[in-house]
């Protein structure tokens, strides 16, 4: 597509449930990035993926984020048992990810997750 | 934490005054980027800075890189309202991710 697209824009749930979230970035773009932005704060860096690399995990607050990239395009982020400190924009992001030091990264609108 | 700490937190002017805004970091870095975000967006990228360089410019923005002090600068000359949103600046410190400052709120009055 033209940009990175993500669903839902909007996801309201209760305390306990599963949530997904997706993210079909630019085509042809090889890194996948998500961050989660709380309310008027910065981006906090989730996790990463670069070709059929092993992804970062690094900035997954815990065990119940998981996150996997199908055929190096879409990636769905998963938080299992969701707790109300999970609400926050989720933003996805790709870039050509084919240099040495990290360019410039095309973002999604986001995806507004909201725990009751 | 973050590597980036946007100065100030907000900045309000009128519509044709320039606007600076500032970023400090802590580590070595290879670029400094600096994204603009709408209210209810997502990021947009505005300007790369390698750590060779010291000025850059694109249209209405001048961003400077002083390394020796860990720091940059976003100038956006004659505002505009339409410039009101939030600016991040992003550093690349290697790991092939970015890192993001909270960013300064610019709201540029008509």
């Amino acid at each position: 597509g033209a940009g990175v697209s993500q669903s839902p824009s909007n996801k309201v749930t209760e305390k306990g449930k599963d949530v997904e979230l997706r993210c079909d970035p630019i085509s042809g773009h090889t890194a996948l990035y998500w961050y989660r932005q709380s309310l008027g704060q910065g981006l906090e860096f989730l996790i990463y993926f670069q070709g059929n690399s092993a992804p970062d995990k690094s900035g997954l607050p815990s065990d119940r984020f998981s996150a996997e990239r199908t055929g190096g395009s879409v990636s769905t982020l998963t938080i299992q048992r969701t707790q109300q400190e999970d609400s926050a924009v989720y933003l996805c992001a790709s870039s050509l990810g084919q240099r040495v030091n990290t360019g410039e990264l095309f973002f999604g609108e986001g995806s507004r997750l909201t725990v009751l | 934490s973050q590597q980036g700490e946007e100065d100030p937190q907000a900045l309000s002017i009128q519509e044709g005054e320039n606007a600076t805004m500032n970023c400090s970091y802590k580590t070595s870095i290879n670029n400094l980027q600096w994204y603009r975000q709408n209210s209810g967006r997502g990021l947009v990228h505005l300007i790369l800075i390698r750590s060779n360089e010291r000025e850059k410019h694109s249209g209405r923005l001048r961003v400077t890189l002083d390394t020796s002090k860990k720091s940059s600068s976003l100038l956006i000359t004659a505002s505009r309202a339409a410039d009101t949103a939030s600016y991040f600046c992003a550093t690349d410190a290697g790991g092939n991710k970015l890192v993001f400052g909270a960013g300064t709120i610019l709201r540029v009055k008509s």
